[in-house]
């Protein structure tokens, strides 16, 4: 079965670039997307088809996706982006997530 | 706006099923698939499948094809999600999400339900 994996956890400071990877095997050939989840809440879309903002979703957000990995930027980091994030994608009829990173903003 | 609310807390004694529904509220809930994905206490999410709302097909997880069922009741733009045979490793809150995608699913979720806990213990 196809598997995404992800670091578990990424420290980034206030107003400096967080990266968040997602490798998977062609993972480029598929379409990558990214969920925010806050303590207690239930999982927000922040990025889809790989580099697409949903509406209402900030600037700073962006995404890549090449290769083996897709990528979640995250620029000028908030502490409001304080926030376990989920890469997903879809294989053989099959949706995949990945484990998960847990960003801190210190 | 579009809303799912989902039913409350269960706790089940291993062995027993569960059934856990979501009622769409704000859009034409035929129109987009309903999916069920679950997260154990302190892990990711998992997907558990989906339901097409307008036909009642399914298309199911490989790890949950031999205890799942999900159903809708149209008329109540409500969806369920029903767990059989339970363990202490299905203690989790599991959600309803739809999808983004008007009659084809796109496998992106933009709104989530509220989450149902279910406990399973002795």
């Amino acid at each position: 079965s196809y598997e995404l994996t992800q670091p578990p956890s990424v420290s980034v400071s206030p107003g400096q670039t967080a990266s968040i990877t997602c490798s998977g095997d062609k993972l480029g050939n598929k379409y990558a997307c990214w969920y925010q989840q806050k303590p207690g809440h239930s999982p927000l879309l922040v990025m889809y088809q790989d580099n697409k903002r949903p509406s209402g979703i900030p600037e700073r957000f962006s995404g890549s996706n090449s290769g083996n990995t897709a990528t979640l930027t995250i620029s000028g980091t908030q502490a409001m982006d304080e926030a376990d994030y989920y890469c997903q994608a879809w294989d053989s009829s099959t949706v995949v997530f990945g484990g998960g990173t847990k960003l801190t903003v210190l | 706006q579009v809303q799912l609310v989902q039913s409350g807390a269960e706790v089940k004694k291993p062995g027993a099923s569960v059934k856990v529904s979501c009622k769409a509220s704000g859009y034409t809930f035929t129109v987009y698939h309903i999916h069920w994905v679950r997260q154990a206490p302190g892990q990711g999410l998992e997907w558990m499948g989906w339901i097409n709302p307008n036909s009642g097909g399914t298309n199911y997880a490989q790890n949950f094809q031999d205890r799942v069922t999900m159903t809708r009741d149209a008329s109540i733009s409500t969806a369920y999600m029903d767990l059989s045979s339970l363990t202490s490793d299905d203690t989790a809150v599991y959600y309803c999400a739809r999808d983004t995608g008007e009659i084809v699913a796109t496998t992106l979720f933009d709104s989530w339900g509220q989450g149902t806990l279910v406990t399973v213990s002795s």
